[in-house]
């Protein structure tokens, strides 16, 4: 079946530019995640939705970034006044519902978006 | 944010060589992961570990959850060419929050043919 899939695989953008990044989680997953990749790190949690609702956004930056999530399914990640630092690339992920005990649940990442501000 | 020590950094290896590389935390986890990633991929899961002390393998991968639950070691035996890539460990605590991940900065692993 189709993985998860983010739309566009590269952004170029210039200093202070309005972007939205989309994520097309696996069918039926109800968690989706969005983590940002800087140059050789790893990737870093942004923000967890269960649903529509974000459950955990401690990992955004700051205001300029907010992700929404309007029908349970597709999300999108969006970055107002963007600064060369945002450069990176940003990966989603989701998973089945989580079980209530809080134990982790596989989470299937996405290619990612690259994102490159000049 | 939070990042776990992940060593080495790079590997540079010859076919056929074993492989092995670990990541330690300040922070203890109930569940530790290790993945690899291709260039313009996302990170793809290898194994995953749930209990303190235990010790799982994938085909020639191994990888062992410390009995402190603040480490745990990734060995790859008889690399082959397909190996290369970056490898990542990532925790997961149930106290620490719902269900983010938090990764290594990544062992890059390199094959000589």
């Amino acid at each position: 079946g189709a993985g998860v899939s983010q739309t566009p695989s590269n952004k170029v953008t210039e200093k202070g530019k309005y972007v939205e990044l989309r994520c097309d989680p696996i069918s039926g997953h109800t968690a989706l995640y969005w983590y940002r990749q800087s140059l050789g790190q790893g990737p870093e949690f942004l923000i967890y939705f269960q649903g529509t609702g974000a459950a955990d956004d401690s990992g955004l930056p700051n205001d300029r970034f907010f992700a929404v999530r309007p029908e349970g399914s597709v999300s999108t990640l969006k970055i107002q006044r963007t600064e060369r630092g945002d450069s990176a690339v940003y990966l989603c992920a989701s998973s089945a519902h989580p079980p209530t005990s809080g134990a982790y649940n596989e989470q299937f990442f996405g290619p990612g978006t690259r994102l490159t501000v000049l | 944010g939070q990042q776990l020590n992940q060593s080495p950094q790079s590997m540079f290896i010859q076919e056929g060589e074993d492989v092995s590389m670990n990541c330690t935390s300040s922070s203890i986890f109930n569940t530790w992961l290790w993945y690899k990633q291709d260039p313009g991929e996302g990170p793809v899961l290898l194994i995953a570990l749930y209990k303190a002390g235990e010790l799982t393998s994938n085909g020639r991968l191994t990888a062992q959850f410390g009995i402190t639950r603040k480490d745990s070691f990734l060995n790859i035996s008889a690399s082959i060419p397909s190996d290369v890539g970056i490898y990542f460990c990532a925790g997961h605590s149930i106290i620490q929050g719902a269900q983010k991940l938090v990764f290594g900065q990544g062992t890059r692993l390199t094959i000589n043919p």
